[in-house]
């Protein structure tokens, strides 16, 4: 089982409140992803980190932001949120093996299922 | 623009059966194709992975089918199991030289009724 975890696990929460949503690994990887999956719906990339302070947007717009000051850490943050962003949320990581790596898995974390009132 | 186009939406099929689901993709930079497996209140979890040059791989009663000239691959459950029943979801990812980047399809909800 991989170690990544994430909390809240469930979030019930109201408009405009501010929200972080936590997510860690100790499995020492380079790069962490943030999901957004939604039922009969592709699991869509909205943030990846390549190491410490490197942070990107990934192909789904979000109104969130992430940080990544620690290898094991990359806390999701909304400052202000909205119905719209009703949703689970998964967070991931992997290891970088360099262009002839034999696989590069990701492992994933259990979800945060966050529901904006 | 949808990446990786995954079917059927949901499958059940009765136990011993073998349940079949496909997908499809078009950027050929793609050079990993992995399958992972979803139940509920879980995370996705690796089942079973393939690279372009190989068109069959097997892991227990897991079987990925690769058609590279068709840009399509597949996963075949033999004897499937009740326990089988989850959310499986193809990818297709690329590896660049600061990392490497994946694309899901839109999953294939399986019931495997005993």
């Amino acid at each position: 089982e991989a170690d990544i975890y994430q909390t809240p696990r469930y979030l019930v929460i109201g408009t405009g409140k501010k929200i972080t949503l936590e997510c860690s690994q100790t499995m020492g990887h380079d790069k962490m992803y943030w999901y957004q999956q939604d039922p009969g719906m592709e699991l869509h990339l909205i943030h990846y980190s390549y190491g410490v302070n490197s942070t990107e947007k990934g192909d789904l717009s979000s109104e969130s932001t992430v940080s990544r000051i620690r290898t094991e850490h990359f806390p999701l943050t909304l400052e202000s949120a909205r119905p719209s962003h009703t949703s689970q949320y998964l967070c991931a990581s992997s290891e970088f093996l360099g262009a002839s790596g034999d696989s590069y898995e990701q492992y994933f974390g259990p979800g945060t299922r966050l529901t904006v009132t | 623009q949808q990446q990786v186009k995954q079917s059927p939406q949901s499958l059940i099929v009765q136990k011993g059966g073998i349940p079949i689901i496909n997908c499809a993709y078009e950027n050929t930079a793609f050079d990993y194709f992995p399958w992972y497996q979803q139940f509920p209140g879980k995370g996705p979890a690796l089942l079973i992975a393939i690279r372009p040059d190989v068109s069959e791989k097997k892991e227990g009663r897991f079987t990925i089918s690769f058609n590279k000239s068709a840009k399509q691959f597949s996963l075949h459950i033999m004897d499937s199991q009740p326990g089988d029943s989850a959310t499986y979801f193809c990818a297709a990812g690329y590896n660049f030289n600061t990392g490497n980047q994946f694309y899901f399809g839109t999953g294939t909800s399986l019931t495997v009724i005993p």
